[in-house]
């Protein structure tokens, strides 16, 4: 398997526009998380998803923030429109239940999205 | 509820002298606990887990951490730090064998000096 894709790895874009990034779990896995790490707050938990279907989204900063898992192999997150401050990187992640519980919430990550907003 | 402290942000060692990197947690339930790295501009890494079997855990790359329950901490450590262990550390918690939050730490970076 070749892991966790994210795309792009790099984004810049001015204040206002409209930002996509996405994310190809594992095969097999059936939980996505999207985090996003910054210096200031360390690495926070936005939104997870059980069989695309969204779990948890108490962390999605705001409704400008928004996450969609239309089948098994895929996933966005939408920033729309973006500020400077949404500045980050952004990571995916996924596990299964295929490895039992002793697999349980071991995540494998992606490699992230740098986002730069100007 | 569930928490995680680690209570170095930074951490300097001499290459070839002992890594401790130090992890408390709080947690309602019977905690998973993992120790996860991330090496400049990549994604994170499972370094090892404990999920209530051994309380002495190995991971890869010669650390091992051990969970001790009555001072609720799951400290690394790596005998003989190599160069290649500079990187950002975190501490993990989540309940055991379950699909919950999995919650970071704030993260402890290690610098290793020649």
């Amino acid at each position: 398997d070749a892991g966790v894709i994210q795309s792009p790895r790099h984004e810049v874009t001015e204040m206002g526009q409209e930002v996509t990034l996405r994310c190809k779990p594992i095969s097999g896995h059936d939980y996505l998380f999207w985090y996003r790490q910054t210096m200031m707050r360390g690495l926070e938990l936005l939104i997870y998803f059980n069989n695309n279907v969204p779990i948890d989204d108490s962390g999605m900063p705001e409704d400008r923030f928004s996450a969609k898992m239309p089948n098994a192999s895929f996933s966005t997150l939408k920033i729309q429109p973006s500020e400077p401050r949404d500045s980050a990187v952004y990571f995916c992640a996924s596990s299964g239940t295929s490895g039992g519980p002793l697999g349980a919430n071991v995540l494998t990550f992606g490699a992230g999205s740098r986002l730069t907003v100007l | 509820a569930q928490s995680v402290t680690q209570l170095d942000s930074h951490v300097s060692v001499s290459e070839g002298t002992p890594v401790l990197l130090r992890c408390n947690y709080s947690s309602s339930y019977s905690p998973s606990l993992f120790w996860y790295v991330q090496h400049p501009n990549k994604g994170l890494q499972l370094l090892l887990k404990y999920t209530s079997a051994a309380t002495l855990v190995k991971g890869i790359n010669g650390f091992e951490a051990e969970f001790k329950k009555s001072e609720t901490s799951f400290h690394l450590t790596k005998p003989s730090a190599h160069m290649s262990d500079a990187a950002e550390y975190f501490c993990v918690v989540t309940r055991k064998t379950s699909y919950d939050k999995v919650i970071f730490g704030p993260g402890t970076s290690l610098s290793v000096i020649p």
